[in-house]
């Protein structure tokens, strides 16, 4: 069976700082993993997904296959980054298994 | 504008009294599915459909029916809303072996 965990529900920091949200995922084969984010009162949306190795808004997920992680990161984080982070696995091309998700709070 | 449309956004309603929430996406998607949202256990799947006439269940489908007569649409039927069933609701919808859903704006359901 395919799970993600997301260890922080909560994670706050202060602009400026780097920022790091983990993500770990159980699935035996070659799955593809995704994060997708919520700012308030907005539907979600894909931030980004492995197979790209794009960044977006600042944010990289870098797939570690060895130990089963795909954390994101942002160097320098900003206010309006402040939202809610899942991260998201599929093996079957279209079903998406979610984390528990994590809300990021970017102090001023 | 292409888009996934939920209706209603709100709802607030009694133990037992049947509800249906609509879905419809105007992309022409073959895959839709329905997702709760529940503080602490994220986003878990109840329903999905890989075309017309073809559902399947999620993690979570108990309490719950789907329907897909039209591509584009996809309600979620709740026969008899328990309070545990108290949650807010996505539909999502992607291409067929596409792993890019697109997501609704989100139904907040409440059972009394």
């Amino acid at each position: 069976a395919q799970r993600v965990t997301q260890p922080e529900k909560l994670l706050s920091v202060f602009k400026g700082a780097p920022v790091e949200l983990k993500c770990n995922y159980s699935y035996s084969g070659s799955p593809e993993l995704f994060w997708y984010v919520q700012y308030s009162r907005q539907r979600l949306q894909l931030l980004l997904r492995h197979i790209s190795r794009e960044s977006i808004k600042g944010f990289t997920a870098d797939l570690n296959k060895g130990e089963t992680s795909f954390h994101l990161k942002k160097p320098f984080a900003q206010e309006e980054d402040s939202a809610m982070y899942y991260c998201a696995l599929t093996a079957s091309g279209s079903r998406l298994t979610f984390g528990e998700g994590t809300q990021l709070t970017v102090n001023p | 504008e292409a888009q996934v449309t939920q209706n209603p956004r709100y709802l607030i309603t009694v133990t037992g009294k049947k509800l249906t929430v609509t879905c419809s996406q105007n992309m022409n998607h073959e895959y839709m599915s329905w997702y709760r949202q529940d503080p602490g256990l994220g986003l878990r799947q109840i329903y999905y459909s890989m075309n017309v006439e073809v559902t399947d269940k999620g993690d979570v489908p108990e309490g719950y029916k789907v329907s897909r007569k039209e591509k584009r649409n996809f309600p979620l039927i709740l026969e008899s809303p328990s309070p545990n069933q108290t949650s807010l609701y996505f539909c999502a919808s992607s291409l067929r072996g596409s792993v890019t859903q697109y997501f609704g704006p989100g139904t907040r359901l409440t059972v009394l």
